[in-house]
């Protein structure tokens, strides 16, 4: 069965630091696997994706991810945080052998204290 | 690209009252699209995934008879809150996707519906 778990409901990082929200999945086959960030009263925008070309994904607003096979890992970073930042964050996976199957995580609440 | 448009965005309305939730893809052609509802401070509830001209497929304890669900074309899909009473009020999202595996989903702004 695949799933997906977001490390951390709620994280805090002072405005200039480092962002970093954890993402695990669970899969015998490596999955695709997707960060949306969310605002209040909004729907989900997709921030970036890793579809099996390169490891390291660079994705909008300065966020990158890395996969990382042997830790089933797709933790998103970003080095310097922006009020702005301040959002939930999903991670989701979809399944690369089966059909319209997508898993979100449980999302992490992102503070950015000035 | 991949733009999702929902409308309307905020909806209020008295007991009783069916309400309608239009979902269209407005720069690619969907195979498939989903309706999430969300409770406040929580993570997305699946509640159905529809492609263009089938039924809809509801997630368990989702009744098909209370949100209707009509995938008329490749570009649009309604969710018709049938009845709604004060339980049913909460965000609900739609998404939209041009495929299946590395195809991500585009989501639309969402719907607040308030039933009073």
């Amino acid at each position: 069965a695949q799933s997906v778990t977001q490390l951390g409901s709620h994280v805090s990082v002072s405005e200039g630091a480092l962002v970093l929200l954890r993402c695990n999945y669970s899969s015998s086959v490596p999955p695709y696997l997707f960060w949306y960030v969310q605002y209040p009263n909004q729907g989900l925008q997709l921030l970036l994706k890793y579809t099996s070309a390169a490891t390291l994904v660079k994705g909008i607003n300065g966020f990158e991810a890395e996969f990382k096979k042997s830790e089933t890992s797709f933790h998103l970073t970003k080095p310097s945080a922006h009020m702005s930042d301040a959002a939930e964050y999903f991670c989701a996976v979809s399944p690369a052998n089966t059909g319209n199957q997508f898993y979100f995580g449980t999302g992490t609440s992102l503070t950015v204290i000035p | 690209g991949a733009v999702v448009s929902q409308h309307p965005s905020w909806v209020i309305c008295k007991s009783g009252t069916s309400v309608k939730i239009e979902c269209r893809s407005l720069d690619f052609q969907a195979t498939t699209m989903f309706w999430y509802r969300q409770f406040p401070k929580q993570s997305l509830m699946l509640m159905a995934t529809s492609n263009e001209g089938s039924k809809a497929t509801y997630e368990q304890g989702v009744e098909k008879d209370k949100f209707l669900i009509n995938h008329a074309s490749l570009t649009l899909s309604t969710l018709t809150v049938t009845s709604a009473h004060p339980e049913d009020s909460s965000f609900y999202i739609c998404s939209a996707r041009r495929g299946v595996g590395n195809q991500p989903q585009h989501f639309g702004d969402g719907t607040r519906l308030s039933i009073l």
